[in-house]
C-alpha cells in the first residue's frame, strides 16, 4: 500500500512563472493537507481539502490555490513565483475530514526553488 | 510569539542518553502531533495526543493540558534517532495544524 506520494520532488522555477505540484493520498484517505516548509522552519498551514473543497486555509495569499479530484488527489497550484516562495511543499494525508483523532501521513515533500 | 514553541532548538547526545524535548502551547487545542523528520523531508508520525501519555518503544510522548505542555523522551538513544522532531498542535474545533520550528538531535556513537 502506497503511502502518501507527491510530485515532482524538485524543480526549479522562474520569477513570475506558475508550478502546479501534485498529491496522492494514502489509500483510504480523503481529506488533503498542505504545507510550506522553509529552510529551518516548521511546516506552515496553507489549506485543507475534503471533498473536493478548500475547507480551511491559512495565511497565504491567494496566489496559492488547489484543487482535489474525485480519487482524493489534489493539486497545488502557486502563480506569480516569487523567490520568497521557494521551499519544501509537503502534503498530508488522514481519513475521516481530518487530523483530528487521526495519524495523519506526509509525503515527501516536493523542493521548489525559484530563481 | 510563536504559538507553539519547541526547546532545545538544538540538541547533541552521546548514544545511550535519556532525551527530552519540550512543547509549550499558548492556543486551545484539541490534540498534538509529535513528528520526526529526516533530511531531504520525509516527515513521519509519532504520537497523537489528547490527554496523558503513550509510548511505542523507545519513545513517550505525555502532555498536560492545564499546564499546555507536552514532552517527547526518547529512552537509550540511538544514532539513527538523529533528525528533526516537531510538535504539531491541532486548534481546537478545527483542522488547522500549528507547527513548532523543531528540535534538531544527534545522537553520536
Amino acid at each position: 500500500d502506497a503511502g502518501v506520494t507527491q510530485s515532482p520532488t524538485h524543480l526549479i522555477k522562474t520569477r513570475g512563472q506558475q508550478v502546479t505540484l501534485r498529491c496522492s493520498p494514502k489509500s483510504g484517505h480523503d481529506t488533503v493537507s498542505w504545507y510550506q516548509q522553509a529552510l529551518g522552519q516548521g511546516p506552515q498551514f496553507i489549506f485543507q481539502y475534503y471533498e473536493e473543497e478548500e475547507r480551511q486555509r491559512g495565511n497565504f495569499p491567494d496566489r496559492f490555490s488547489g484543487h482535489q479530484f474525485p480519487n482524493y488527489s489534489s493539486e497545488l497550484n502557486v502563480n506569480a513565483l516569487l523567490l520568497g516562495d521557494s521551499a519544501l511543499y509537503l502534503c498530508a494525508s488522514s481519513p475521516d475530514r481530518g487530523p483530528a483523532g487521526n495519524t495523519i501521513y506526509f509525503g515527501e515533500g516536493s523542493w521548489l526553488t525559484v530563481v | 510569539k510563536n504559538e507553539v514553541e519547541q526547546s532545545p532548538q538544538n540538541l547533541t547526545a552521546q548514544e545511550g542518553e535519556f532525551i527530552t524535548i519540550n512543547c509549550s502551547y499558548s492556543v486551545g487545542i484539541s490534540a498534538l502531533h509529535w513528528l520526526q523528520q529526516h533530511p531531504g523531508g520525509g516527515i513521519v508520525s509519532l504520537f497523537m495526543l489528547s490527554s496523558g501519555k503513550k509510548k511505542h518503544g523507545r519513545l513517550i510522548a505525555t502532555i498536560n493540558i492545564q499546564e499546555k505542555h507536552s514532552s517527547l523522551h526518547i529512552t537509550a538513544s540511538h544514532p539513527r534517532d538523529s533528525a528533526v522532531y516537531i510538535c504539531a498542535a491541532l486548534l481546537h474545533n478545527t483542522d488547522k495544524l500549528i507547527f513548532g520550528t523543531g528540535t534538531r538531535l544527534q545522537v553520536f556513537p
